[in-house]
């Protein structure tokens, strides 16, 4: 059972256009919502995050949006670059309990900006 | 934030053998995990590595193919032990405080 799902495996934008990468999950208790960013032969790297009690967060280029009765959100890129190619993965955090610290990943959406 | 160092980044391995990778966090933080990542697919999470005792593993991973030691709060070993070309993957070690996950560089390993 994927507990959070990307749906789009690929996604390609002009550089300068928004990226809009979705994701969607299926536990209304996870915590947090984190977004990473992974070149080849890289480990992932922490773009932003977003907590369960809030529906936005901005960080420069970056905004993630967070509906909650959606089980939805998104990560926008303005403007893209092609610097920002890369497979993106969404992933959920939860903050207590047994499943503390664990992140569950999404399958990864491989974003192409065009120059 | 934490830095987190693993090694080897790469290893090419015979199928029957066992390879060791290690990680450092270079500050003490709550929890750190391994994760796979196989070819095409996204990142499985292996075992919990808590610190003095034996690892919490997943469903579908075991303690005799993914031993684990977390001596103390700040290093972890986990060893894919009997290798197979199955196990050919990228193994990533985390370490996450309250609210934060950091993951180490990987380590691609490819069994022949």
């Amino acid at each position: 059972d994927q507990q959070v799902k990307q749906n789009s495996p690929s996604l390609s934008v002009q550089e300068g256009r928004i990226s809009i990468l979705n994701c969607d999950y299926t536990n209304s208790m996870f915590d947090y919502f984190l977004w990473y960013k992974k070149y080849p032969a890289e480990g992932p790297t922490f773009l932003i995050s977003i907590s369960s009690i809030k529906d936005k967060n901005e960080d420069g280029r970056f905004t993630v949006f967070l509906n909650k009765s959606a089980k939805h959100l998104s990560l926008h890129i303005v403007p893209s670059q092609p610097g920002d190619s890369a497979v993106y993965f969404c992933a959920t955090f939860n903050a207590g309990g047994t499943s503390y610290g664990k992140l569950t990943f999404g399958q990864g959406t491989i974003l192409t900006v065009h120059p | 934030s934490a830095v987190i160092s693993q090694k080897p980044s790469r290893d090419i391995c015979q199928r029957g053998t066992s390879l060791t990778i290690q990680c450092q966090v270079d500050s003490q933080v709550t929890m750190m995990f391994w994760y796979r990542q196989q070819p095409g697919q996204s990142l499985t999470l292996i075992a919990t590595a808590n610190q003095g005792s034996e690892a919490t593993y997943e469903s579908g991973f075991v303690i005799d193919k993914f031993p684990i030691s977390r001596p103390n709060l700040t290093f972890s070993t986990l060893t894919v032990s009997n290798m197979s070309p199955e196990d050919s993957s990228i193994y990533l070690c985390s370490a996450t405080n309250r609210d934060e996950a950091f993951f180490g560089q990987g380590t691609r390993l490819t069994v022949v």
